[in-house]
């Protein structure tokens, strides 16, 4: 079965630019498994960050950003925001209706 | 706006059945999308369950698939999930949200994004 793979943590220092990535056990990420990013505070509800790889949610500050990069799709903070400190998890399609979330990425701003 | 809310009991007990219902406002279930539940065991990762179209249609996740059964009641604009013989893994905060989807071969399927999500309700399973 195949894993959707997440940094467990990664720390970025206020005003900083931060990479995070969402790979695959077996396989590279590509377009066509239309990587989605979720932004999670403890006690909240999953917010919408990016979708189809690269598309801002509606009101997502510009900040943020997706893209593929290498063989993994990515979420890069540009000018990290002490409010940018949360949980981010990536989604990936797997085809025949099946979605699959990465375990997910502790962001420290510090 | 689009929003969604989870309803259900909070304690469920070993090998019972877990049932939750989420009501949708501000959009008809039946003009589109699908409609997913995802869950949140305490202090870890989000899991998809499952996503159902109006018309009845199901994708489960394939771990789930045995316990699972989701449903949909247009007529009152809401969707609901059942999980069969629980267990303590099967605590956890579930969400219901609407996610998009892609028309092939004369089937839609559930894709991509989730959006807008439930705040979510937390279910325990103890005896």
């Amino acid at each position: 079965q195949t894993v959707v793979t997440q940094e467990p943590s990664f720390s970025v220092s206020p005003g900083g630019t931060v990479t995070l990535t969402c790979g695959l056990s077996s396989g590279s990420v590509s377009t066509s498994y239309f990587p989605s990013w979720y932004q999670q505070t403890p006690g909240q509800a999953p917010r919408t960050l990016i979708y189809s790889t690269n598309t801002p949610s509606s009101g997502v500050p510009d900040r943020f950003s997706g893209s593929i990069l290498g063989n993994k799709a990515a979420l890069t903070i540009t000018g990290a925001q002490a409010d940018d400190e949360s949980d981010y998890y990536c989604m990936l399609y797997m085809g025949s209706g099946i979605s699959v979330f990465g375990g997910g990425t502790k962001l420290t701003v510090l | 706006q689009v929003q969604l809310q989870e309803s259900g009991p909070g304690l469920v007990k070993p090998s019972e059945t877990l049932s939750l219902t989420c009501a949708v406002s501000g959009y008809s279930i039946s003009s589109g999308y699908y409609w997913g539940w995802i869950r949140q065991p305490p202090g870890k990762g989000l899991e998809w369950i499952g996503s159902i179209y109006h018309s009845g249609t199901t994708h489960y996740n394939p771990s789930l698939k045995s316990r699972v059964t989701m449903s949909v009641d247009t007529s009152k604009n809401q969707f609901s999930l059942k999980l069969t013989s629980v267990s303590v893994a099967d605590t956890a905060v579930y969400h219901c949200a609407r996610q998009d989807s892609y028309y092939e071969s004369g089937n839609y399927y559930p894709y991509n994004w989730f959006d807008p999500w439930g705040q979510g309700t937390l279910v325990t399973v103890s005896s």
